[in-house]
Order: structure tokens, then C-alpha cells, then sequence
């Protein structure tokens, strides 16, 4: 089964708003970055966090990791309607000998203008 | 540098062709990787390579599809027979090192590829 689960699998805001995306893994995990997705493109890379740190920031993008709770989150401040896309965690860990990246199911965000 | 460059974007076939999506990593990429996304089953990774060498095809869901990578430049990705259960957007994707090193993973536009 899939390494990540996001939560909620779809977000509708105004935007200016902020917008929380949550990601649960199942086992450790080396790495975790964030992906973006627009409608019928493909996966473009927002931030990596590593497994020993907690926060990262990157303009308007806040990444926390707890590994305790085997969870992150995404948060988007100040929303722009260009922020509308899929977002999907991905998970870098070794299993059965091999690396393995796995990405989450992803949420749908739909900022309104 | 131009990217992942995947074709074809748009491929129609009837079930029982063969279908081959082909892949073009960004040089100096030493990872490849084959994804297919479905509404069903999200992004799952199907193969990857290092060094143009198959690392793990744990994920190929069947005998009917097959990967190569013949040189660091260029994949394909064939199915043999096609099914319509095969319909999905196969990503083909490349970075510098592995998993653990955290590198970006830089994805191609996508094959969207239908079997009717």
C-alpha cells in the first residue's frame, strides 16, 4: 500500500487565506518532500525536509515533520488563486534492500479569487 | 536544460496493441523512474534505474509490461498486450542520486495513454 496519506483529499479556500495539507506516513522515513501538480502536468518539487529536522520555510510554503507522529504538513500562506493544484507528499526510505520514494494520494486545493 | 522529455503525450490504442512510451532523462541524471497515476491508485512507482541498470521492478504490476534503458539518455517503457485497465498518464522521471539523498525528483509531462 501507499506510504502517504494526505489529508483532506480535497481543500476549497478564498483566496488570501491559508491552506493546511497533512501527509501520515506508515514507516521511517529518510527524507519527505512536497510535490505541486497541475491539471495535466506533471510533478514539480516545492521542499524537502529531512528526517532529522522539524521546520522548514520556503516563501510562502511551511513544511513541519514529526516523525514521532509520522506526519507533516503543508501550509500555504496567503493564497493565490495560482495555487490551485494538487499537492502530494512523497517519502524517501529503504524497503527490502532498495529506495524507495513514494508519493500520497494527494490533495486537491482550490483557491477562489 | 530541456527537461524530461516523454512521448508520446497523447496515445489512443485498442486493446491487444502493444504500446511503447519512450523517455528522456535530463543528462547527468543517474536515476530514472517509471510512474503510473490512476484516480483509483494515485502515483505508484512501477521501475527505476540506476546507472541504466534495473534496480527495482517491484512495482511492474505484470509479466505484460517490460522497461529498458539501453543508455543513459534514453528509456522505454512497452506493453504487450494492452489492456483497458492499463488506461492511466505514465510519468517518466529522473534525479542526480537515490531515495535517501533527498535530490529532486524531475518528472516529464506524462503519457496519457487510453486502451479502448
Amino acid at each position: 500500500s501507499q506510504q502517504g496519506e494526505e489529508d483532506p483529499q480535497a481543500l476549497s479556500i478564498q483566496e488570501g487565506e491559508n491552506a493546511t495539507m497533512n501527509c501520515s506516513y506508515k514507516t521511517s522515513i529518510n527524507n519527505l518532500q512536497w510535490y505541486r501538480q497541475n491539471s495535466g502536468r506533471g510533478l514539480v518539487h516545492l521542499i524537502l525536509i529531512r528526517s532529522n529536522e522539524r521546520e522548514k520555510h520556503s516563501g510562502r510554503l511551511r513544511v513541519t515533520l514529526d516523525t514521532s507522529k509520522k506526519s507533516s504538513s503543508l501550509l500555504i500562506t496567503a493564497s493565490r488563486a495560482a495555487d490551485t493544484a494538487s499537492y502530494f507528499c512523497a517519502t524517501g526510505y529503504i524497503s527490502g534492500g532498495y529506495q524507495k520514494v513514494t508519493f500520497g494520494t494527494g490533495t486537491k486545493l482550490q483557491v477562489i479569487p | 536544460d530541456a527537461g524530461v522529455i516523454q512521448s508520446p503525450r497523447h496515445e489512443v490504442t485498442e486493446m491487444g496493441q502493444e504500446v511503447t512510451l519512450r523517455c528522456k532523462p535530463i543528462s547527468g541524471h543517474d536515476y530514472l523512474f517509471w510512474y503510473r497515476q490512476t484516480m483509483m491508485r494515485g502515483l505508484e512507482l512501477l521501475i527505476y534505474f540506476n546507472n541504466n541498470v534495473p534496480i527495482d521492478d517491484s512495482g511492474m504490476p505484470e509479466d505484460r509490461f517490460s522497461a529498458k534503458m539501453p543508455n543513459a539518455s534514453f528509456s522505454t517503457l512497452k506493453i504487450q498486450p494492452s489492456e483497458p485497465r492499463d488506461s492511466a498518464v505514465y510519468f517518466c522521471a529522473s534525479s542526480l542520486q537515490g531515495a535517501l539523498s533527498g535530490n529532486t525528483i524531475y518528472f516529464g509531462e506524462g503519457s496519457w495513454l487510453t486502451v479502448v
